[in-house]
């Protein structure tokens, strides 16, 4: 099972919106509804930031918000802070055999 | 809403095993799944594998199979993670996360073990 793909960075200023892809295949992010986002800071554990494609966990801030159409999902983050500066994985269920992919991360720079 | 607490930095040696642990609280163990995925330096995240602690199954990503053992301990709440023939590119901080009722996704992690092999 590979990587899904990701791009190696993104960047924006302050106040601007960044969306970064997650690019899978029909075996995982095209056929299951099940992609998770991940936020994680300079030497921290990734926290939870989006699942089930669109869903937030309570807390987190309505300026993470998720898609997906076909094969790619994406993360777009509004009204850029530079608290969001990190470094952000995608992540699939990908069925029975191999049940989890994440993605080769992307890191967000505020410019 | 929990709390994953994992076991201190291991030094190991090509050819050794190393075991880290994965203690629950705050949150009925046996509700929740736990991952483990591994951070190589500089690298992204990497899953190897699940223990449901409630049957004691377990599921392995095939780039570990053989080599990787997940179990958990429900009378300590503590989950486990063995892997043997360490290699240098076994190095990495592995976490463990955990997942709630097949709900997909990992809701809490813990903080990280680092693991250094050596040779």
């Amino acid at each position: 099972q590979s990587a899904l793909t990701q791009p190696a960075s993104v960047s924006g200023s302050p106040g601007q919106s960044v969306t970064i892809s997650c690019t899978g295949t029909s075996g995982d992010v095209g056929t299951y509804n099940l992609v998770s986002w991940y936020q994680q800071l300079p030497d921290k554990a990734p926290k939870l930031l989006v699942y089930g494609v669109t869903k937030r966990p309570s807390g987190v801030s309505n300026r993470f918000s998720g898609s997906k159409s076909g094969n790619t999902a994406s993360l777009t983050i509004s009204g850029l802070r530079a608290e969001d500066e990190a470094d952000y994985y995608c992540c699939s269920y990908a069925g029975i055999n191999t049940p989890y992919v994440f993605g080769t991360g992307t890191r967000v720079i505020v410019l | 809403q929990g709390q994953l607490v994992q076991s201190g930095t291991e030094v190991k040696k090509s050819g050794a095993s190393v075991k880290v642990s994965c203690e629950a609280s705050g949150y009925t163990f046996i509700d929740a799944y736990i991952h483990w995925v591994r951070q190589a330096p500089g690298q992204g995240l990497e899953w190897m594998g699940w223990v449901n602690p409630n049957t004691g199954n377990t599921k392995y990503a095939q780039k570990f199979e053989g080599r990787v053992t997940v179990t958990s301990d429900t009378s300590i709440n503590t989950a486990y993670m063995d892997l043997t023939g360490l290699r240098s590119d076994d190095t990495a901080i592995y976490f463990c996360a955990r997942e709630y009722s097949a709900t997909r996704r990992f809701d809490l992690w813990g903080r990280g073990t680092l693991v250094t092999v050596s040779s």
